[in-house]
């Protein structure tokens, strides 16, 4: 089956503890990206990847950091949480950027920072 | 701030309704225009999209309605359904898709 796998779904850690959420998509796609999404702000772009060794920032990539590997892996890394990054965070990808814009997205993992 | 705005926050209609689902941008730059749907505990999922070169895209009984000028973009649900209460997002992007941009959603609640 096609899809997008983050884990962990679920998260409580504290302050400056270091964590990483993984992405990864069996779909041999191109793109992937991070989002979080926050009551009445939508979901906001964190990083993109348009593929293996190229990532970007997106609008909010203040505290996050991420690695392109290998083309099916994409992994958020939050070096040392703060509560403001307790929030929903999704992975998506895309096949070909340029071509093709549907985005694929995971399950999300809820975040929460104390 | 907010490149995509979308309104209504919330709607709730009654089953065979047609709610409207608004939203705007400025950016001239974004050239795909998709509106995604998320059930509760769900990623989004994609539901229709839109280019800038037609006014109207039409799937089934959702569309999209298209406003270069006005740079608005609109999503009808036709003879809406229970099934169809969902949180909604428009969303915009440049050409190569490297970006997305999305509304803050629309939560639909459609009453039997």
């Amino acid at each position: 089956e096609a899809q997008v796998t983050q884990n962990p779904r679920y998260l409580i850690t504290v302050t400056g503890k270091k964590l990483t959420v993984t992405c990864s998509q069996n779909m041999n796609h191109e793109y992937m990206s991070w989002y979080r999404q926050d009551p009445g702000l939508g979901l906001r772009q964190i990083y993109y990847s348009m593929n293996v060794e190229v990532t970007d920032k997106g609008d909010v990539p203040e505290g996050y950091k991420v690695s392109r590997k290998e083309k099916r892996n994409f992994p958020l890394i939050l070096e040392s949480p703060s509560p403001n990054q307790t929030s929903l965070y999704f992975c998506a990808s895309s096949l070909m950027p340029g071509v093709a814009g549907e985005l694929f997205f995971g399950e999300g993992s809820r975040l929460t920072v104390l | 701030q907010q490149q995509v705005k979308q309104s209504p926050q919330s709607l709730i209609v009654q089953k065979g309704g047609i709610p409207i689902i608004n939203c705007a941008y400025e950016n001239t730059a974004f050239d795909y225009f998709p509106w995604y749907q998320q059930f509760p505990g769900k990623g989004p999922a994609l539901l229709i999209a839109i280019r800038p070169d037609v006014s109207e895209k039409k799937e089934g009984r959702f569309t999209i309605s298209f406003n270069k000028s006005a740079k608005q973009f609109s999503l009808h649900i036709m003879d809406s359904q229970p099934g169809d209460s969902a949180t909604y997002f428009c969303a915009a992007s440049p050409r190569n898709f490297n970006k997305f941009y999305f509304g803050s959603g629309t939560k639909l609640n459609v009453k039997p």
